[in-house]
């Protein structure tokens, strides 16, 4: 079935460098994707989103970038810091066929770690 | 801004009974609330959709009978765990979607999560 899948399950950084979390997608039809950041026994929490009609976005600290071309999304962190350490979420936000609900798709997440 | 609560944070209980866990959006109108389940090490699986005063949606292989779900106002949302067992222990998290001045309509915002285990 189409899902949200992400290329590397654990990524591990020093301090100070810059974090790029990868994920892909297969339903073209998906036009709004979300990361989240998900901390031990918290609920994910908003980081930044995009829609289909934009390939960049930047917020603080972090960018994301999205290929429609190749279903690919990236959420890139300038400058790591340990109290970036969590598990990363990319969500596919699905438009139900007929009728319905929009749904989020949620990839297997990424765990980063940030080394001193 | 766009804040979502969850009470209990934690729960545990005995097999066979029956446990509530409430969803409140704090700060904005949830038109739309979510239910997920999350186990150890992996990704949220989608259980429930619901609108304000409409029944829910449920994902298929989620029993709607065992997995009660009401929605009886814009800022509030119950599951209840019916029967609970041993095998329904998880970390259950709500999300919610609406508008106003404080969340968008196309995102969702999450709640804290629940840890319910049962013995």
């Amino acid at each position: 079935g189409e899902s949200v899948g992400l290329h590397l399950p654990t990524l591990s950084v020093q301090e100070g460098d810059n974090s790029i979390i990868n994920c892909a997608y297969s339903n073209s039809a998906s036009d709004y994707f979300i990361w989240y950041k998900q901390e031990s026994g918290k609920g994910p929490q908003f980081i930044i989103d995009i829609r289909s009609n934009m390939d960049k976005r930047q917020g603080q600290r972090v960018t994301v970038l999205l290929n429609k071309t190749v279903k690919h999304l990236s959420l890139q962190i300038a400058a790591t810091q340990p109290g970036d350490s969590a598990v990363y979420f990319c969500a596919e936000n699905r438009p139900p066929p007929t009728g319905g609900y929009n749904k989020l798709i949620f990839g297997a997440g990424t765990r980063l770690a940030v080394h001193p | 801004g766009a804040v979502v609560s969850q009470h209990p944070s934690r729960v545990i209980c005995k097999s066979g009974t029956s446990v509530k866990i409430e969803c409140r959006s704090l700060d904005f109108q949830a038109t739309t609330m979510f239910w997920y389940r999350q186990f150890p090490k992996q990704s949220l699986m989608l259980m429930a959709t619901s609108n304000e005063g409409s029944k829910a949606t449920y994902e298929q292989g989620v029993e709607k009978d065992k997995f009660l779900i009401n929605h009886a106002s814009l800022t509030l949302s119950t599951l209840t765990v019916t029967s609970a067992h041993p095998e329904d222990s998880s970390f259950y998290i709500c999300s919610a979607s609406g508008g106003g001045s404080m969340a968008s309509t196309d995102t969702q915002y999450f709640g804290p999560g629940t840890r319910l285990t049962v013995l």
